[in-house]
Protein backbone atom coordinates (compact mmCIF):
# COMPACT_ATOMS: atom_id res chain seq x y z
CA UNK A 1 0.00 0.00 0.00
CA UNK A 2 1.11 3.06 -0.96
CA UNK A 3 -0.90 6.04 1.14
CA UNK A 4 -0.61 8.86 -0.54
CA UNK A 5 2.20 9.87 -3.48
CA UNK A 6 2.97 13.29 -4.45
CA UNK A 7 4.73 14.09 -7.96
CA UNK A 8 6.87 15.53 -8.56
CA UNK A 9 9.43 15.27 -5.65
CA UNK A 10 10.74 19.04 -6.53
CA UNK A 11 10.81 21.51 -9.08
CA UNK A 12 12.39 24.60 -9.72
CA UNK A 13 9.72 27.16 -12.22
CA UNK A 14 9.78 30.62 -13.86
CA UNK A 15 7.56 33.08 -12.42
CA UNK A 16 4.45 33.03 -14.79
CA UNK A 17 4.48 29.94 -15.70
CA UNK A 18 1.23 27.45 -14.73
CA UNK A 19 2.49 24.46 -12.55
CA UNK A 20 0.33 21.39 -11.63
CA UNK A 21 1.66 19.52 -8.58
CA UNK A 22 -0.10 15.73 -8.39
CA UNK A 23 -1.13 14.21 -5.21
CA UNK A 24 -2.96 10.04 -5.60
CA UNK A 25 -3.81 8.41 -2.11
CA UNK A 26 -5.49 4.74 -2.06
CA UNK A 27 -6.42 4.97 1.51
CA UNK A 28 -10.10 5.46 -0.21
CA UNK A 29 -10.64 8.73 2.07
CA UNK A 30 -12.91 11.24 1.28
CA UNK A 31 -11.21 14.20 2.60
CA UNK A 32 -8.19 15.53 1.07
CA UNK A 33 -6.15 18.82 2.06
CA UNK A 34 -3.68 20.56 0.42
CA UNK A 35 -0.61 22.32 2.49
CA UNK A 36 2.07 24.79 2.16
CA UNK A 37 4.95 24.71 4.69
CA UNK A 38 6.80 27.30 5.51
CA UNK A 39 9.90 28.24 8.24
CA UNK A 40 8.17 29.37 11.18
CA UNK A 41 4.55 29.43 9.78
CA UNK A 42 4.01 25.41 10.32
CA UNK A 43 1.27 24.26 7.96
CA UNK A 44 -1.04 26.11 6.36
CA UNK A 45 -4.60 24.83 4.80
CA UNK A 46 -4.64 26.17 0.81
CA UNK A 47 -7.63 24.18 -0.24
CA UNK A 48 -9.18 21.09 0.83
CA UNK A 49 -11.95 18.60 -0.31
CA UNK A 50 -14.84 16.52 1.80
CA UNK A 51 -15.52 14.48 -0.96
CA UNK A 52 -14.97 14.14 -4.78
CA UNK A 53 -16.80 16.73 -6.94
CA UNK A 54 -16.33 19.61 -3.64
CA UNK A 55 -13.73 21.56 -2.79
CA UNK A 56 -13.45 24.22 -0.14
CA UNK A 57 -11.14 27.41 0.46
CA UNK A 58 -8.61 27.30 3.27
CA UNK A 59 -6.51 29.87 4.90
CA UNK A 60 -4.06 30.95 1.94
CA UNK A 61 -5.85 29.59 -1.18
CA UNK A 62 -4.70 32.72 -3.73
CA UNK A 63 -3.01 32.15 -6.49
CA UNK A 64 -4.02 28.52 -6.35
CA UNK A 65 -6.91 26.02 -7.68
CA UNK A 66 -7.72 22.45 -7.00
CA UNK A 67 -10.25 20.04 -8.33
CA UNK A 68 -11.38 16.68 -7.49
CA UNK A 69 -12.78 14.45 -10.45
CA UNK A 70 -12.76 10.96 -8.19
CA UNK A 71 -11.76 10.15 -4.74
CA UNK A 72 -8.25 9.51 -5.77
CA UNK A 73 -6.94 12.54 -7.10
CA UNK A 74 -6.45 16.05 -5.82
CA UNK A 75 -4.19 17.59 -8.12
CA UNK A 76 -3.14 21.61 -6.82
CA UNK A 77 -2.15 24.10 -9.74
CA UNK A 78 -1.19 27.27 -9.55
CA UNK A 79 -2.07 29.32 -12.69
CA UNK A 80 0.87 32.00 -12.94
CA UNK A 81 3.44 30.86 -10.26
CA UNK A 82 4.85 33.88 -8.36
CA UNK A 83 8.25 33.34 -6.18
CA UNK A 84 6.28 34.01 -2.83
CA UNK A 85 4.71 30.14 -3.73
CA UNK A 86 7.99 28.95 -3.52
CA UNK A 87 7.61 26.57 -0.63
CA UNK A 88 7.16 23.08 0.16
CA UNK A 89 3.78 21.55 -0.45
CA UNK A 90 1.90 18.93 1.08
CA UNK A 91 -1.09 16.54 0.55
CA UNK A 92 -2.92 14.76 3.05
CA UNK A 93 -6.01 12.69 3.01
CA UNK A 94 -7.92 11.88 6.33
CA UNK A 95 -11.43 10.03 7.48
CA UNK A 96 -13.82 11.47 9.84
CA UNK A 97 -14.14 11.13 13.41
CA UNK A 98 -17.87 9.98 14.81
CA UNK A 99 -18.71 13.28 15.27
CA UNK A 100 -17.86 14.20 12.06
CA UNK A 101 -14.51 16.38 12.47
CA UNK A 102 -11.36 15.65 10.53
CA UNK A 103 -9.70 12.63 11.59
CA UNK A 104 -5.81 11.75 11.62
CA UNK A 105 -4.38 12.64 8.56
CA UNK A 106 -1.88 10.74 6.11
CA UNK A 107 0.29 13.24 4.50
CA UNK A 108 2.51 12.79 1.29
CA UNK A 109 6.22 12.61 1.08
CA UNK A 110 5.83 16.42 -0.08
CA UNK A 111 6.92 18.81 -3.01
CA UNK A 112 9.37 21.18 -2.81
CA UNK A 113 8.55 24.11 -5.13
CA UNK A 114 10.99 26.95 -6.11
CA UNK A 115 9.89 30.00 -8.18
CA UNK A 116 12.46 32.03 -9.61
CA UNK B 1 -12.44 28.79 13.91
CA UNK B 2 -9.47 27.08 15.84
CA UNK B 3 -6.37 27.85 16.59
CA UNK B 4 -3.27 26.22 18.25
CA UNK B 5 -0.18 27.76 19.71
CA UNK B 6 3.41 25.98 20.21
CA UNK B 7 5.69 28.81 22.28
CA UNK B 8 8.26 26.74 22.18
CA UNK B 9 10.08 27.13 18.52
CA UNK B 10 13.28 25.54 19.59
CA UNK B 11 14.18 23.54 21.98
CA UNK B 12 17.52 21.80 23.30
CA UNK B 13 17.54 18.44 25.50
CA UNK B 14 20.43 16.10 26.64
CA UNK B 15 19.77 12.45 25.51
CA UNK B 16 18.35 10.48 28.51
CA UNK B 17 17.03 13.96 29.82
CA UNK B 18 12.95 14.35 30.05
CA UNK B 19 10.88 16.31 27.55
CA UNK B 20 7.73 18.41 27.58
CA UNK B 21 6.54 20.27 24.67
CA UNK B 22 3.65 22.95 24.80
CA UNK B 23 0.82 23.27 23.20
CA UNK B 24 -2.40 25.81 23.84
CA UNK B 25 -5.47 25.23 21.21
CA UNK B 26 -8.63 27.39 21.04
CA UNK B 27 -11.43 25.80 19.76
CA UNK B 28 -15.26 26.70 20.51
CA UNK B 29 -16.40 22.59 21.08
CA UNK B 30 -14.77 19.79 22.39
CA UNK B 31 -11.26 19.37 20.32
CA UNK B 32 -9.92 16.99 18.51
CA UNK B 33 -6.10 16.51 18.91
CA UNK B 34 -2.80 15.31 17.61
CA UNK B 35 0.55 15.62 17.65
CA UNK B 36 2.59 15.15 14.79
CA UNK B 37 6.53 14.65 14.26
CA UNK B 38 8.43 15.53 10.99
CA UNK B 39 12.08 13.92 10.63
CA UNK B 40 13.84 16.30 7.62
CA UNK B 41 12.79 16.07 4.30
CA UNK B 42 9.82 13.90 5.39
CA UNK B 43 6.15 13.88 5.59
CA UNK B 44 4.08 14.41 8.83
CA UNK B 45 3.90 11.37 11.51
CA UNK B 46 0.63 11.09 14.12
CA UNK B 47 2.38 10.43 17.52
CA UNK B 48 -1.16 10.58 18.87
CA UNK B 49 -4.33 12.00 19.23
CA UNK B 50 -7.06 12.58 21.72
CA UNK B 51 -10.53 13.03 21.28
CA UNK B 52 -12.46 11.88 24.57
CA UNK B 53 -12.36 9.98 27.77
CA UNK B 54 -8.61 9.47 29.36
CA UNK B 55 -7.16 12.76 28.89
CA UNK B 56 -3.49 11.27 29.47
CA UNK B 57 -2.64 9.32 25.92
CA UNK B 58 -0.41 7.44 24.75
CA UNK B 59 1.40 7.21 21.76
CA UNK B 60 3.72 5.69 19.60
CA UNK B 61 7.85 6.02 20.21
CA UNK B 62 6.93 6.13 24.19
CA UNK B 63 5.81 9.61 23.65
CA UNK B 64 2.22 10.61 26.08
CA UNK B 65 0.58 13.88 25.69
CA UNK B 66 -2.41 14.93 28.60
CA UNK B 67 -5.56 17.37 27.34
CA UNK B 68 -5.90 19.71 30.28
CA UNK B 69 -9.12 21.45 29.50
CA UNK B 70 -9.25 24.21 31.80
CA UNK B 71 -5.45 25.53 30.66
CA UNK B 72 -6.51 24.56 27.04
CA UNK B 73 -3.52 22.85 26.77
CA UNK B 74 -2.06 19.43 25.31
CA UNK B 75 1.52 18.67 25.99
CA UNK B 76 3.97 16.01 24.31
CA UNK B 77 5.77 14.39 26.84
CA UNK B 78 8.95 11.98 26.96
CA UNK B 79 10.74 10.94 29.98
CA UNK B 80 13.89 9.88 28.52
CA UNK B 81 14.42 11.42 25.00
CA UNK B 82 16.69 9.38 22.10
CA UNK B 83 18.87 11.01 19.83
CA UNK B 84 16.49 9.79 17.02
CA UNK B 85 13.46 12.04 18.57
CA UNK B 86 15.57 14.92 17.16
CA UNK B 87 12.74 16.75 14.73
CA UNK B 88 10.13 18.94 14.55
CA UNK B 89 6.68 18.76 16.50
CA UNK B 90 3.23 19.95 15.25
CA UNK B 91 0.38 20.09 17.69
CA UNK B 92 -2.73 20.19 16.04
CA UNK B 93 -6.24 20.40 16.41
CA UNK B 94 -9.23 19.40 14.28
CA UNK B 95 -12.34 21.18 13.48
CA UNK B 96 -15.34 20.48 10.65
CA UNK B 97 -13.38 21.59 7.52
CA UNK B 98 -9.77 21.26 8.36
CA UNK B 99 -6.98 20.88 11.17
CA UNK B 100 -4.99 23.69 11.91
CA UNK B 101 -1.46 23.24 12.86
CA UNK B 102 1.08 24.80 15.26
CA UNK B 103 4.39 26.40 13.97
CA UNK B 104 6.19 23.86 14.93
CA UNK B 105 8.86 23.06 17.79
CA UNK B 106 12.27 21.81 16.27
CA UNK B 107 13.89 19.53 18.71
CA UNK B 108 17.52 18.81 19.32
CA UNK B 109 19.14 16.40 21.26
CA UNK B 110 22.52 17.21 22.40
CA UNK B 111 24.79 13.53 23.15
Amino acid sequence: IAGITQAPTSQILAAGRRMTLRCTQDMRHNAMYWYRQDLGLGLRLIHYSNTAGTTGKGEVPDGYSVSRANTDDFPLTLASAVPSQTSVYFCASSGRTSGGAVNEQFFGPGTRLTVL
Amino acid sequence: AQSVTQPDIHITVSEGASLELRCNYSYGATPYLFWYVQSPGQGLQLLLKYFSGDTLVQGIKGFEAEFKRSQSSFNLRKPSVHWSDAAEYFCAVGGNNDMRFGAGTRLTVKP
